[in-house]
């Protein structure tokens, strides 16, 4: 089983539509969570960490159930500049950030 | 406002020839971090430098050798190039190891013929 598991879609929406990605991670030792972006032949960038509590930043909401060892993202209303690849990243102690394979979004109009 | 700086942006090799990745960073960060990404596999670890003067193996680390030359700089060495090691190569930086949040050079493209 992958560390660090997600769907790799393409989810393909329209503007304005509500979409959810879900992850699990296989480790019950990870310590924090993260979503990450990355767009089409560019870096990734950290889009959002993700608490227990749940999260949200605008049009975006984190959440993360331990005991299922589960993360989501969900993006409300979206845009066309939306589309890229949502990766879904674990922190366990003493290693280094440990990715999933990413979810892909495409947005059209 | 530079951040991650990666050279070269693109090479092309042939199988067994040597080659050097190069990473800067100047956010005064203390670790660094060197992943591959190739098609349907992620972002994949190779190795990292939690620290000035410390190194340690990622999930991939075979037919790679790296260098923290100093707190900027940490490059990554391709003795013997092979077709498998064809992959986009990013480095990353973070102020500590167990931050989440890196930040990552453009990327360069390696392509072993």
């Amino acid at each position: 089983r992958k560390e660090v598991e997600q769907d790799p879609g393409p989810f393909n929406v329209p503007e304005g539509a509500t979409v959810a990605f879900n992850c699990t991670y296989s480790n019950s030792a990870s310590q924090s969570f993260f979503w990450y972006r990355q767009d089409c032949r560019k870096e990734p960038k950290l889009l959002m960490s993700v608490y227990s509590s749940g999260n949200e930043d605008g049009r975006f909401t984190a959440q993360l159930n331990r005991a299922s060892q589960y993360i989501s993202l969900l993006i409300r209303d979206s845009k066309l500049s939306d589309s890229a690849t949502y990766l879904c990243v674990v922190n366990q102690a003493g290693t280094a950030l440990i990715f999933g394979k990413g979810t892909t979004l495409s947005v059209s109009s | 406002n530079a951040g991650v700086t990666q050279t070269p942006k693109f090479q092309v090799l042939k199988t067994g020839q040597s080659m050097t990745l190069q990473c800067a960073q100047d956010m005064n960060h203390n670790s660094m971090y060197w992943y591959r990404q190739d098609p349907g596999m992620g972002l994949r670890l190779i190795y990292y430098s939690a620290s000035e003067g410390t190194t340690d193996k990622g999930e991939v680390p075979n037919g790679y050798n790296v260098s923290r030359l100093n707190k900027r700089e940490f490059s990554l060495r391709l003795e013997s190039a092979a077709p498998s090691q064809t992959s986009v190569y990013f480095c990353a930086s973070s102020a500590r190891q167990n931050t989440g949040e890196l930040f990552f050079g453009e990327g360069s493209r390696l392509t072993v013929l």
